[in-house]
C-alpha cells in the first residue's frame, strides 16, 4: 500500500470559521509534510515533521498550525484564514532509507 | 537551494519517445536530481531519480551528463495519461522538495 489519504477533498470555509484537514499514511515513514499549491504554480513547502517532531516551519503565518498525534497521522488545523489562502494543499510522506516522497491527491480549500 | 532551468512547454506525438532537459548548472555532489510529475488534479508522482549515473525504471529513464550540469527525462513511448507539468527537483534529502516551474508537457494523439 503505497497511498497518501487527505480528507476532505474539498472544503469551503468563511474567514472566522476553524476547519482541519487530515491527512493519513500507513506505510511505516517517519517524515510527513505539507505543501501549499495555488493555482497554475508549483507547489510551495510548508511543514516538515520527522518523527512526529515539527523540524521545519517555512515562515508560515500562524493561521496555520499543524499537528503530528502519531505517526500515521498529520493534520494542519486551520483559523482566521484570508481569501488568498485558498488554495491546493497536499500532504506526503517519505520513507526513510529512500528519497521518495509519495503525496496524497490534496484538499482544494476555498476561503470566502 | 541549487536551481533547475526546464522549459515550459513541450509537445509530442502519442506512441513516440519524449525527452525533456533539464539543466542544474550550480548542482552541488551531494544534491539527487529528482523528477515528479503532476497530472491534471491530482497531487505529484514520483518519477525516478539519481545521482551520477543514469537510471531506468518501468516509467521512464534518466540520463545524467558526465558534468552533472544537466539530466534528461526520456518517456519511451509517451501516451495520452502521460501528459502533466514534469519538475526536475534537487534533492539532499531530509527537507522537503523546492519545486520549480517544471515543464508542460502535451501529447497529441
Amino acid at each position: 500500500d503505497t497511498e497518501v489519504t487527505q480528507t476532505p477533498k474539498h472544503l469551503v470555509m468563511g474567514m472566522t470559521n476553524k476547519k482541519s484537514l487530515k491527512c493519513e499514511q500507513h506505510m511505516g515513514h517517519r517524515a510527513m509534510y505539507w505543501y501549499k499549491q495555488k493555482a497554475k504554480k508549483p507547489p510551495e513547502l510548508m511543514f516538515v515533521y520527522s518523527y512526529e517532531k515539527l523540524s521545519i516551519n517555512e515562515s508560515v503565518p500562524s493561521r496555520f498550525s499543524p499537528e503530528c498525534p502519531n505517526s500515521s497521522l498529520l493534520n494542519l488545523h486551520l483559523h482566521a484564514l484570508q481569501p488568498e489562502d485558498s488554495a491546493l494543499y497536499l500532504c506526503a510522506s517519505r520513507q526513510g532509507r529512500t528519497d521518495t516522497q509519495y503525496f496524497g491527491p490534496g484538499t482544494r480549500l476555498t476561503v470566502l | 537551494d541549487a536551481k533547475t532551468t526546464q522549459p515550459n512547454s513541450m509537445e509530442s506525438n502519442e506512441e513516440e519517445p519524449v525527452h525533456l532537459p533539464c539543466n542544474h548548472s550550480t548542482i552541488s555532489g551531494t544534491d539527487y536530481i529528482h523528477w515528479y510529475r503532476q497530472l491534471p488534479s491530482q497531487g505529484p508522482e514520483y518519477v525516478i531519480h539519481g545521482l551520477t549515473s543514469n537510471v531506468n525504471n518501468r516509467m521512464a529513464s534518466l540520463a545524467i551528463a558526465e558534468d552533472r550540469k544537466s539530466s534528461t527525462l526520456i518517456l519511451h513511448r509517451a501516451t495520452l495519461r502521460d501528459a502533466a507539468v514534469y519538475y526536475c527537483i534537487l534533492w539532499r534529502g531530509a527537507d522537503g522538495l523546492t519545486f520549480g516551474k517544471g515543464t508542460h508537457l502535451i501529447i497529441q494523439p
